[in-house]
């Protein structure tokens, strides 16, 4: 099976560094996924890491490292607008097609 | 077009009722999802389509019954629900519901069906 551990809140100032870190329990996974969802809207998709490594899209970055079972995502240059939940997620290498598994979410609260 | 659309918004509905929830998308996407979410709680897996055919159903009671009509469009057909039933219903897309690479990895979620049950 699987299980992956978030902390549940990281608050920061504006302008700040936020890393979210995700650990996991896992027998295995294709890859690693981060989802953004403001109060009230829907999770949108932020970054893939199939492979160790960082991975950048802006002022949001990922990272994987398997052989140390952690991830992160991190936010730099925070803006009140990133004041949201966010979600690791994985597919598991045992489950069948399309089964994402989303951890239980970082609530990042952007104080000015 | 990039997303995925989602009607009602809005339902509230009694136990005894039936109502239905529907999801439409135009990217060509051929995995479709049905995700269920409580206040404060991740997206839990409901139903997966895979080209147009149901190939996960994560134990979901049938008073939840999804229906594929073709590539573009999935619903949710509801009824004798319960109140504890209540909560945002969204739906997504992918690419295909390949778990390697960006297909099942990369879901397009619609803003969701907030359901109240009464």
């Amino acid at each position: 099976g699987q299980s992956l551990e978030q902390p549940s809140e990281v608050t920061a100032v504006e302008g700040a560094i936020v890393q979210i870190n995700c650990t996991y329990q896992t027998s295995g996974f294709y890859g690693l996924s981060w989802y953004q969802q403001h109060d009230g809207g829907a999770p949108t998709f932020l970054s893939y890491n199939a492979l160790d490594g960082l991975e950048e899209t802006g002022r949001f970055s990922s990272f994987l490292s398997r052989s140390d079972s952690y991830g992160y995502l991190l936010l730099q240059e925070l803006q009140m607008k990133d004041s949201a939940s966010y979600f690791c997620a994985v597919s598991p290498l045992t489950d069948s097609w399309g089964k994402l598994q989303f951890g239980a979410g970082t609530q990042v609260v952007v104080t000015p | 077009d990039t997303e995925v659309t989602q009607t009602p918004k809005h339902l509230v509905m009694g136990m005894t009722n039936k109502k239905s929830l529907k999801c439409e998308q135009h990217m060509g996407h051929r995995a479709m999802y049905w995700y269920k979410q409580k206040a404060k709680k991740p997206p839990e897996l409901m139903f997966v389509y895979s080209y147009e055919k149901l190939s996960i159903n994560e134990s979901v009671p049938s008073r939840f019954s999804p229906e594929c009509p073709n590539s573009s469009l999935l619903n949710l057909h509801l009824h004798a629900l319960q109140p504890e039933d209540s909560a945002l219903y969204l739906c997504a897309s992918s690419q295909d519901g390949s778990p390697r690479g960006t297909g099942a990895n990369v879901l397009t979620f619609g803003a969701g069906s907030r359901l109240t049950v009464l």
